[in-house]
């Protein structure tokens, strides 16, 4: 199998800048994508590629990559952004073409 | 727009099989790949598995021997089957579409998704 690790929480006040990390073996030759999932809703891509915003997404969400370790970094936390975040990606056979990280519990303090 | 929404019985008893369809609107299902994705209460995130408009599928390993994806073009729906399923398979089912053809494969627009409850 292949795993993607999150930290299980994150926490920052309104203003400040979050930053949420996933570990892979298959980074960088694997796109990372981003995920926010609120309760009871759908999740919604945020990240697309390592480092693309998809439209609509607002711009203080950004990608980043790294070596082995991609990063989401959310500047001017506001309230809003307050949800769990996945990372997920591939391995590099293709065997495990989707994988989630194990999600990041983002609060806004 | 494109929209997703999931549709099918919310309590299956075990050893059953679990059947949900997702009906696509504001889009044409051809052209993409849909997937199906699924959370327990309380857990993270599961990729089920993948169909192409021309009925090519992907399955997660961990599931693909209770799993089949099919097509249905002429009514824009595409459906899963889970057969003997257990209380492990509760969860919040979700439809996605694929933009995506090389892996990894990822989803940009996702349904609101539908609770499916395994008990007897």
């Amino acid at each position: 199998s292949y795993e993607l690790t999150q930290p299980p929480s994150v926490s920052v006040s309104p203003g400040q800048t979050a930053r949420i990390t996933c570990s892979g073996d298959a980074f960088p030759n694997q796109y990372a994508y981003w995920y926010q999932k609120k309760p009871g809703q759908a999740p919604a891509l945020v990240i697309y590629k390592d480092s693309e915003r998809p439209s609509g997404i607002p711009e203080r969400f950004s990608g980043s990559s790294s070596g082995t370790k991609v990063t989401l970094t959310i500047s001017g936390v506001q309230a809003e952004d307050e949800a769990d975040y996945y990372c997920q990606s591939g391995d590099s056979s293709g065997t495990f073409p989707v994988v989630f990280g194990g999600g990041t519990k983002l609060t806004v303090l | 727009q494109v929209q997703l929404q999931e549709s099918g019985p919310g309590l299956v008893k075990p050893s059953e099989t679990l059947s949900l369809t997702c009906t696509v609107s504001g889009g044409s299902i051809s052209g993409y790949y849909w997937s199906w994705i699924r959370q327990p209460a309380g857990k993270g995130l599961e990729w089920i598995g993948r169909i192409s408009f021309t009925g090519s599928t992907n399955y997660n390993p961990s599931l693909k021997s209770r799993v089949i994806i099919f097509v249905d073009m002429s009514k824009n729906q595409f459906s899963l089957e889970l057969s003997s399923v257990t209380a492990a398979d509760t969860a919040v089912y979700y439809c996605a579409r694929d933009p995506g053809v090389a892996t990894p494969y990822y989803s940009d627009y996702w349904g609101q998704g539908t609770l499916v409850t395994v008990s007897s």
